[in-house]
Formats: structure tokens, C-alpha cells, sequence
């Protein structure tokens, strides 16, 4: 089965430090992989698509094919970070491809 | 926010009854899906639809049934309510453009509590 793993569940920093937030995937050809945020209480909203290759709120995440991972970055983290982060990719099975999500990781930024 | 709203938003009903959460959309997107969001498990896709009257199963699809009798709109069912189906529910929908990577794009979620 397809997985998507997302080691940890807390990463606490503080503002202006460095974050890295992992996410890996089990071995599939060519994968499609997100990565979704969730600020409190909300919905979850696309952070970034490994596709577009694009830089949202200073997040980066570059696709690793010999490690299958996909980590989301960022240099320096604001208070404002403070989310909930769902790595996911696509599944193409059925009539039709849906997400598998990792089980998410909670960022906490602190000032 | 993509013209996805989720009714209701909350809602608490006891062990037994049936409950019905509707999703709806004004995209007009073919493919619309419905998870459910547990602490330690991330979201879990219970049921989508890729078309009018076309549903099939996710993985967590035991206990819910969908229907799907208008584009616009996406009905999760649970025919008997447990303490278990307790959660976060979440609809979501996507247009899978030929040549492009699916996105989708979530409702607000409701807030289901079963006693």
C-alpha cells in the first residue's frame, strides 16, 4: 500500500530559527505530492505542489527520488507558522486518484 | 474558499441515530470527496464521487454510505451513528484538468459528536 509518512507529530521552534518538517513516501514511479497546512480551527488549505516547483510563505519543499522524501522548509519561521502540516500524495487507484495523507505534523513557533 | 460549504458545522446526536452532513459546491467540479480528520491518524477518505450517481469506497468506508444525485452536491450518511464515527468531517472537491496535477480543495468541516 502507498504510505506517506510524517515521523513527527510536535516540532517546536522558535520564531526566526530554521524549520524542516519531513515527509516520505513509499516507492512509486513518478509520485505527486503536496503538502497541505491547517491553521486552527480551519480548513485545510494547499501549501505547496511539488509540480510547480513554487515558494509559498517562504516554504519550500524539493522532491528527493533517492531518499523519497518531500520536507518542507523554511529559513526563518514566524510565530504565524503555528499550523497543523499534512504531507500527501496522489493516489491513483479506482476510477478516480484521491490524496493519501501522512498523519501530520503539529509546528509551534514560539516567540 | 473555493465555493465549498459543509451544513451543518457542528452537530451532537446520540448512538443509534442516523445522521446526514451535506456538502456543497458552486465550482461545478466533477469529483468530490469525504474524509474524516482523527487526531494520530491524519485525514482518512471515506467515500468520493466522480460524477453524477458515481460514488465508490476510501478506506474508511464502513458504516457510511454517500449519495450523489446533483453536481453540486455530495450527502455522507451514517445509517446508525457510533462513538466511533466521532470526528472532524471534511469534503473536499477537485477538476482534474487533463495535463495538470489534482488539487483539491476542502470544505470548512463539521464537528460531529456521537454519545
Amino acid at each position: 500500500a502507498q504510505r506517506v509518512t510524517q515521523p513527527e507529530k510536535l516540532l517546536s521552534v522558535f520564531k526566526g530559527a530554521p524549520v524542516e518538517l519531513k515527509c516520505n513516501y513509499s516507492y512509486s514511479g513518478s509520485p505527486e505530492l503536496f503538502w497541505y497546512v491547517q491553521y486552527s480551527r480551519q480548513r485545510l488549505q494547499l501549501l505547496l505542489r511539488h509540480i510547480s516547483r513554487e515558494s509559498i510563505k517562504g516554504f519550500t519543499a524539493d522532491l528527493n527520488k533517492g531518499e523519497t522524501s518531500f520536507h518542507l522548509k523554511k529559513p526563518f519561521a514566524q510565530e504565524e507558522d503555528s499550523a497543523m502540516y499534512y504531507c500527501a500524495r496522489m493516489n491513483y487507484g479506482g476510477s478516480q486518484g484521491n490524496l493519501i495523507f501522512g498523519k501530520g505534523t503539529k509546528l509551534s513557533v514560539k516567540p | 474558499d473555493a465555493g465549498i460549504t459543509q451544513s451543518p458545522r457542528h452537530k451532537v446526536t446520540e448512538t443509534g441515530t442516523p445522521v446526514t452532513l451535506r456538502c456543497h459546491q458552486t465550482e461545478n467540479h466533477r469529483y468530490m470527496y469525504w474524509y474524516r480528520q482523527d487526531p494520530g491518524h491524519g485525514l482518512r477518505l471515506i467515500h468520493y464521487s466522480y460524477g453524477v450517481k458515481d460514488t465508490d469506497k476510501g478506506e474508511v468506508s464502513d458504516g457510511y454510505s454517500v449519495s450523489r444525485s446533483k453536481t453540486e452536491d455530495f450527502l455522507l450518511t451514517l445509517e446508525s451513528a457510533t462513538s466511533s464515527q466521532t470526528s472532524v468531517y471534511f469534503c473536499a472537491i477537485s477538476e482534474r484538468l487533463a495535463g495538470s496535477t489534482d488539487t483539491q480543495y476542502f470544505g470548512p468541516g463539521t464537528r460531529l459528536t456521537v454519545l
